[in-house]
This record gives structure tokens, C-alpha cells and sequence, in this order.
């Protein structure tokens, strides 16, 4: 089946500095990839959609200057957090489809901690 | 937003049957229904995903309604690895998917 691969499985940083998550799709190729966040006890809220090649579209109240997404690729996809604050601290999950109609893949998540 | 409804927790005996319903009335004729489930700390697993005929794979099953506003995910005989938060979403006109609250499923031993 199809694998979404994403790492660091967690990271911990000091408040003001960069951390990049990467998402890659193993045996396919990722035509769209979503960037989701989790925090705890809630469900998962869209942060952006990004299809390869092109600008990620943001969803309404997340800051592109501040989560910067690259999908330069059909099998990978980064998330950069700029200049991280401790309400930053979540679980950011990425997932990927390779064609309309297809199920989406999620990666295990990334378990941020900013302190 | 492609907006679903789905009751916050079900419980469920161990090995048997579960129904989850999940209600999307803004549905649009060609939007495909996905479930997936969520265990802490993990990513969402797809479960199952279907259009308009019910569908069945090996882990369960999806009954979709005539008029698609409304589709019911069936777990044959539930488990105890199957309690999880389980999910419905569609994709919605900007090809997002958007997650609601889910329904977390607890089976009793």
C-alpha cells in the first residue's frame, strides 16, 4: 500500500528558531499533499494544501510567512515553523493523494514541542 | 467548508457489530466519502472509501444513503485494537478535506 513518510517523528527547540518536517510518499507519487495540525483532544485542522510545482494555498488564520511549505517534488513535501513560540507546541501531520478520487495517505505526525 | 456530523463516542461490546453513522448533506454529487481512524498520537489510517454503492474491503464496511447526505461505516465484529477516533471527510471545492470532531469508538472487553 501506499507510505507517507514523515520526519522527525518529534523535535524539541527553543522558542525563537526554525524547524523543518518533511513528508515524502515512498512508492508513489504525490500530486497534492495537506499539512494538518492536532492539538490536544481536538480533531485536525487544514493548514494548507500544496500541489507540486506550485504556491501552497493557505487556509484562512495560518500565517504562510510563518509555516513556509515547499512540495518541490512529486514525493516530498516541507514544512518550515519560522521563529517558533511555545504556542506552536502541537502535532503536525501531513498526508498525500496521487489522483482525484484516490484515499489520502497520512505520515505518523511530528510531535513539536517549543520551549 | 466541507462539513460533516458525527456523534462525539459510541461504545461498542467486543466482537460485535458497530455502526457509525456520519451525516454530509452538502455533499456534492461527485465528492467521494473517505473514513479514516485515528489511534493517539498516530496519524489518521484509511479505513474505507466510497460514492454511491455500499463497499466492503477487509476492514469494513460502507453503507451509503440513496440520496448520499448521510453513509454509515460497519465494523463486523469490533475489536479491541478497533477503538479509535474514526473519521468521515469529503473533499470539499477547493480539493481540501476538512476533519470534524469524529465519533472516538471504546470497545468493552
Amino acid at each position: 500500500g501506499a507510505v507517507v513518510s514523515q520526519h522527525p517523528s518529534w523535535v524539541i527547540c527553543k522558542s525563537g528558531t526554525s524547524v523543518k518536517i518533511e513528508c515524502r510518499s515512498l512508492d508513489f507519487q504525490a500530486t497534492t499533499m495537506f499539512w494538518y495540525r492536532q492539538f490536544p483532544k481536538q480533531s485536525l485542522m487544514l493548514m494548507a494544501t500544496s500541489n507540486e510545482g506550485s504556491k501552497a494555498t493557505y487556509e484562512q488564520g495560518v500565517e504562510k510567512d510563518k509555516f513556509l511549505i515547499n512540495h518541490a517534488s512529486l514525493t516530498l513535501s516541507t514544512l518550515t515553523v519560522t521563529s517558533a513560540h511555545p504556542e506552536d507546541s502541537s502535532f503536525y501531520i501531513c498526508s498525500a493523494r496521487d489522483l482525484n478520487n484516490s484515499p489520502l495517505h497520512f505520515g505518523n505526525g511530528t510531535r513539536l514541542t517549543v520551549t | 467548508d466541507a462539513k460533516t456530523t458525527q456523534p462525539n463516542s459510541m461504545e461498542s461490546n467486543e466482537e460485535e457489530p458497530v455502526h457509525l453513522p456520519c451525516n454530509h448533506s452538502t455533499i456534492s454529487g461527485t465528492d467521494y466519502i473517505h473514513w479514516y481512524r485515528q489511534l493517539p498520537s498516530q496519524g489518521p489510517e484509511y479505513v474505507i472509501h466510497g460514492l454511491t454503492s455500499n463497499v466492503n474491503n477487509r476492514m469494513a464496511s460502507l453503507a451509503i444513503a440513496e440520496d448520499r447526505k448521510s453513509s454509515t461505516l460497519i465494523l463486523h465484529r469490533a475489536t479491541l485494537r478497533d477503538a479509535a477516533v474514526y473519521y468521515c471527510i469529503f473533499q470539499g471545492t477547493g480539493n481540501q478535506f476538512y476533519f470534524g470532531t469524529g465519533t472516538s469508538l471504546t470497545v468493552i472487553p
